[in-house]
C-alpha cells in the first residue's frame, strides 16, 4: 500500500535535546512537507521542499532543520533552539506542479512532549 | 500566520440534518481544498475547488467558493456520527507555488 508513515508515532524529550522525527513516502511525491498543529491554531508550516536536495523555510521554521537526501525521505529536527517545541507535527507529500493545485497525502502524525 | 478562518469554531447536531462550515481567507488564491482529520489522526482530502469554479459536489458534500468575497462554504448533507472529525479549509495562494495554508478548523460533533 502506497502512503506516509511517520514515527514515532509518541516522543518525550527532555529541554535541551535535539530530537529527529522521520517521514517516509513511498508514493513517488516530488514535494514533501511539515506542519505543526497546535490545539486551536490550525496547522501551521516549518519547512517544505519540493525536489530532492532543496528545501525553503515555511513560516515558523526558527528551531527546526531538515534534509532531503533521498525523495522518498524527509526527516525533521527539533532543536533545543525551538522554545515552545510540544505539538503535535504532521508529513505530508504531493506531486509537485509549479502552478495550479496541489492535494497532500498526510502521515499519521508524531505528537512530541517536551519535559 | 493563518490564511483561513473557518466559522463555526464548534458544531453539535443530530445525525440525518446538514452541517455548513465556512472558510474566510485573505489573499488571492488559485484553489481552495477542504481536509477531515480524526482526532490525533492525520489530514485527508475531501474536496478541491479552483478559483475559477463557484460549486463543486462529492457524494455528500457541496463546496461553494465566492472569490469577491474571499469565502468558501462545506455543506455535509444527511450527517452521520462517522462524520465526526475536525475539518480545515486550505488556500493555494495565486504565485504561492505548492505551498498550501491551513485554517484553524471546525470541530464537528455528530450526534446519534
Amino acid at each position: 500500500d502506497g502512503g506516509i508513515t511517520q514515527s514515532p508515532k509518541y516522543l518525550f524529550r527532555k529541554e535541551g535535546q535535539n530530537v529527529t522525527l522521520s517521514c517516509e513516502q513511498n508514493l513517488n511525491h516530488d514535494a514533501m512537507y511539515w506542519y505543526r498543529q497546535d490545539p486551536g491554531q490550525g496547522l501551521r508550516l516549518i519547512y517544505y521542499s519540493q525536489i530532492v536536495n532543496d528545501f525553503q523555510k515555511g513560516d515558523i521554521a526558527e528551531g527546526y532543520s531538515v534534509s532531503r537526501e533521498k525523495k522518498e525521505s524527509f526527516p525533521l529536527t527539533v532543536t533545543s533552539a525551538q522554545k515552545n517545541p510540544t505539538a503535535f507535527y504532521l508529513c505530508a507529500s504531493s506531486i509537485r506542479q509549479v502552478t495550479g493545485a496541489n492535494v497532500l497525502t498526510f502521515g499519521a502524525g508524531s505528537r512530541l512532549t517536551v519535559l | 500566520s493563518q490564511q483561513g478562518e473557518e466559522d463555526p469554531q464548534a458544531l453539535s447536531i443530530q445525525e440525518g440534518e446538514n452541517a455548513t462550515m465556512n472558510c474566510s481567507y485573505k489573499t488571492s488564491i488559485n484553489n481552495l481544498q477542504w481536509y477531515r482529520q480524526n482526532s490525533g489522526r492525520g489530514l485527508v482530502h475531501l474536496i478541491l475547488i479552483r478559483s475559477n469554479e463557484r460549486e463543486k459536489h462529492s457524494g455528500r458534500l457541496r463546496v461553494t467558493l465566492d472569490t469577491s468575497k474571499k469565502s468558501s462554504s462545506l455543506l455535509i448533507t444527511a450527517s452521520r456520527a462517522a462524520d465526526t472529525a475536525s475539518y480545515f479549509c486550505a488556500t493555494g495562494l495565486t504565485g504561492g507555488g505548492n505551498k498550501l495554508t491551513f485554517g484553524t478548523g471546525t470541530q464537528l460533533k455528530v450526534e446519534l
